[in-house]
């Protein structure tokens, strides 16, 4: 069975200052992970994903993740946090084996950026 | 971008009553669409998976009898909450795969979600 953890219910960042949100997986295959954003009401966002190649993911907002295979972590990584980025930040895993593309979420991090 | 439209972003409604959810890809055909279920500050729940012309298949512990859901067409598919109780507020929020890509590397485009406060 697939999972994935963030072991962080929040994150705490001062505007212009690196954010890290983390993320665990566990799958039986190759995983394809995924990056979400929800913001207040609403659905969820995408931010980028990981299938095969280059580790380092480039996404939406100036978002990166790293996905490092023996660590079996795909963090979640800007630079520099703006306030509007605080929201929901949700990882997400799919097993390559699941023809519907179900996916499993983490519990979800919010991030909370301050001025 | 793929864009995933819901209807009605919110909806109050008595005990009993049946309320109808739907979820469009406005610029893609999606052969399969989910259905989630959010509490607040939680993760999404799975409920079900639909696919376009097929039933819906249902995760372990949703009723299926009380969350109707029809994939009518490749951009639309409905959940309908019958006779609904206080328990089954909630937010529900759909996805949809983009058909157009396959072998695993589509992305779910999720829509803005809907709001149920049942009375």
């Amino acid at each position: 069975a697939q999972s994935v953890a963030q072991p962080e219910d929040q994150v705490n960042v001062a505007e212009g200052n690196p954010l890290t949100v983390k993320c665990t997986y566990s799958v039986s295959g190759n995983p394809y992970l995924f990056w979400y954003v929800q913001y207040p009401n609403r659905g969820l966002q995408f931010l980028l994903k990981y299938i095969t190649g280059d580790n380092l993911v480039k996404g939406s907002y100036g978002f990166e993740a790293e996905f490092n295979k023996s660590q079996t972590s795909f963090h979640l990584k800007k630079p520099s946090a703006l306030v509007s980025d605080s929201a929901l930040y949700f990882c997400a895993v799919r097993d390559w084996k699941d023809s519907w593309g179900k996916l499993q979420f983490g519990a979800g991090t919010q991030v909370v950026v301050t001025p | 971008g793929a864009v995933v439209s819901q209807h009605p972003s919110w909806v109050i409604c008595k005990s009993g009553t049946s309320v109808k959810i739907e979820c469009r890809s406005l610029d893609f055909q999606a052969t399969t669409m989910f259905w989630y279920r959010q509490f607040p500050k939680q993760s999404l729940m799975l409920m079900a998976t639909s696919n376009e012309g097929s039933k819906a298949t249902y995760e372990q512990g949703v009723e299926k009898d009380k969350f109707l859901i029809n994939h009518a067409s490749l951009t639309l598919s409905t959940l309908t909450v019958t006779s609904a109780h206080p328990e089954d507020s909630s937010f529900y929020i759909c996805s949809a795969r983009d058909r157009r890509t396959s072998g695993g590397a589509e992305t779910q485009y999720f829509g803005p979600g809907t709001r149920l406060l049942v009375l």
